[in-house]
């Protein structure tokens, strides 16, 4: 199974401050299309995760662009250029170049 | 939307099955997956299936305690657990993949059905 590392474990950040957080997979997540596949999660207590940027960039449905992602091969980030209190949860990144899919064992981030 | 039937409480050795229904629409050739999260701990992939091919794929660890089956015509996505233990106690969502291409990932999550076994 690919094995996904997150640091930090944890992140205290002041509102309007920008914050970074890093996966690294054991294994390269790059498909022979040319793509990436690592997805960024955040999840809200007592919520499901939801998906925030998947092939390491792409931006989901109504994500704000503060959001962003970054990264190749096994290196990835996620970046919050502006950081809100409606940022604070615990974020989980994903592989899903091979099955199982895998999660890093995520952030939690607190404003 | 995915929709998933409500918190269930069961005995250590029984079994229990977990819906999701899509509501509004159809599975089509979306895949649908199975996520655990104990009690404050992380998201663990169990395994998925396309309904409407019926095969599912599973993570080893997984392998002979869940089966995974959907009902194409009612839209509808299973989980059951069978041998239960107290350590399956967690939360299971069922999630849908982003494409209709065949890709494993997850996508659009249901809202989470917990599961608590306890004597």
């Amino acid at each position: 199974d690919i094995v996904m590392t997150q640091t930090p474990l944890s992140l205290s950040v002041t509102p309007g401050q920008p914050a970074s957080i890093s996966c690294k997979s054991n294994q390269s997540l790059l498909h022979s299309d040319g793509k990436s596949y690592l997805y960024w999660y955040l999840q809200k207590p007592g919520q499901p995760p939801h998906l925030l940027l998947y092939e390491v960039s792409s931006r989901f449905s109504g994500v704000p662009d503060k959001f962003s992602g970054s990264g190749s091969g096994t290196d990835f980030t996620l970046k919050i250029s502006r950081v809100e209190a409606e940022d604070a949860g615990v974020y989980y990144c994903m592989q899903s170049i091979q099955l199982p899919l895998t999660f890093g064992g995520g952030t939690k981030v607190e404003i | 939307q995915l929709v998933q039937s409500g918190a269930e409480v069961k005995k250590p050795g029984s079994s229990v099955k977990v819906s999701c229904k899509a509501s509004g629409g159809t599975f089509s050739t979306y895949v649908i997956s199975w996520v655990r999260q104990a009690p404050g701990q992380g998201l663990e992939w169990m395994g998925g299936i396309i309904p409407p091919f019926g095969r599912a794929n599973y993570a080893q660890r997984f392998q002979d305690t869940v089966t995974i089956t959907a009902d194409d015509s009612t839209s509808t996505a299973y989980l059951e657990l069978t041998s239960l233990r107290s350590e399956d106690t967690a939360v299971y969502y069922c999630a849908r993949s982003l494409s209709t291409n065949g890709w494993y990932d997850v996508v659009i999550w249901g809202q989470g059905t917990l599961v608590t076994v306890s004597s």
